[in-house]
């Protein structure tokens, strides 16, 4: 499995829109990007996925850029209850693949009143 | 439609006892998945599960740790022995009918050693 780069850690300021980055450039053609969430004390919590083209749901949105290179996770409006560990994984869409996710240290976000 | 659930939320074990965390996944959920994380680490697949059968145990310690999912009630882990190592999160998963779907997560049991 293709492998991410995810910064650190990040702030938000409560009300803004948090973008948050994800480097895959050795991202290969079956393989989606999955971004995933957890909150303090929880488990991690399912976001959105995406292929090549943008995708948006009531949680977020994905960009993802025409090489594949790289992908941004973008909460429109961020709340204090989306301070969270974000994890970008790439991962093949056929069987056996929940269990090789590979899970990083993800993006510790702050979200700022 | 409840949520995975997993009991208890908290357990603390002295060396060298037996621990048992529980799993029910959602309703209509086929597969089971643990999880480990360390402190400061990622989540680490330990064991992929489907009813009354192990289909891929490569994450887990060959000793001391074994998982069940029966056909009837919840999917358990259990570690026998526990060492101070031991001690970490153990996050449970579910997903409907494919490994190909997204996974349902618990909320998690932290397992202290003493």
């Amino acid at each position: 499995d293709a492998k991410t780069t995810q910064p650190t850690s990040m702030d938000c300021a409560e009300g803004r829109a948090a973008n948050l980055p994800c480097n895959h450039s050795t991202i290969s053609g079956n393989e989606y990007v999955y971004w995933y969430r957890q909150i303090h004390s929880q488990g991690p919590q399912y976001i959105i996925h995406g292929l090549k083209n943008n995708e948006t749901n009531e949680m977020a949105s994905l960009i993802i850029t025409e090489d594949r290179k790289s992908s941004t996770l973008i909460l429109p409006h961020a709340t204090l209850r989306d301070t969270a560990v974000y994890y970008c994984i790439v991962r093949p869409f056929d069987a056996g693949n929940n269990r090789k996710l590979i899970w990083g240290l993800g993006t510790s976000l702050a979200v700022n009143p | 439609n409840a949520g995975v659930m997993q009991n208890p939320r908290h357990l603390v074990r002295r060396r060298g006892q037996e621990a048992r965390l529980r799993c029910s996944p959602m309703k209509g959920h086929s597969h089971v998945y643990w999880y480990r994380q360390l402190p400061e680490e990622g989540l680490k697949f330990m064991v992929y599960l489907q009813k009354e059968n192990i289909i891929d145990e490569s994450g887990m310690p060959k000793e001391r740790f074994s998982a069940e999912f029966p056909k009837e009630g919840p999917s358990i882990l259990r570690i026998q022995q526990v060492v101070r190592g031991d001690s970490a999160a153990y996050f449970c998963a579910s997903s409907p009918n494919t490994e190909r779907e997204k996974l349902f997560f618990g909320s998690g049991t932290q397992l202290s050693v003493l």
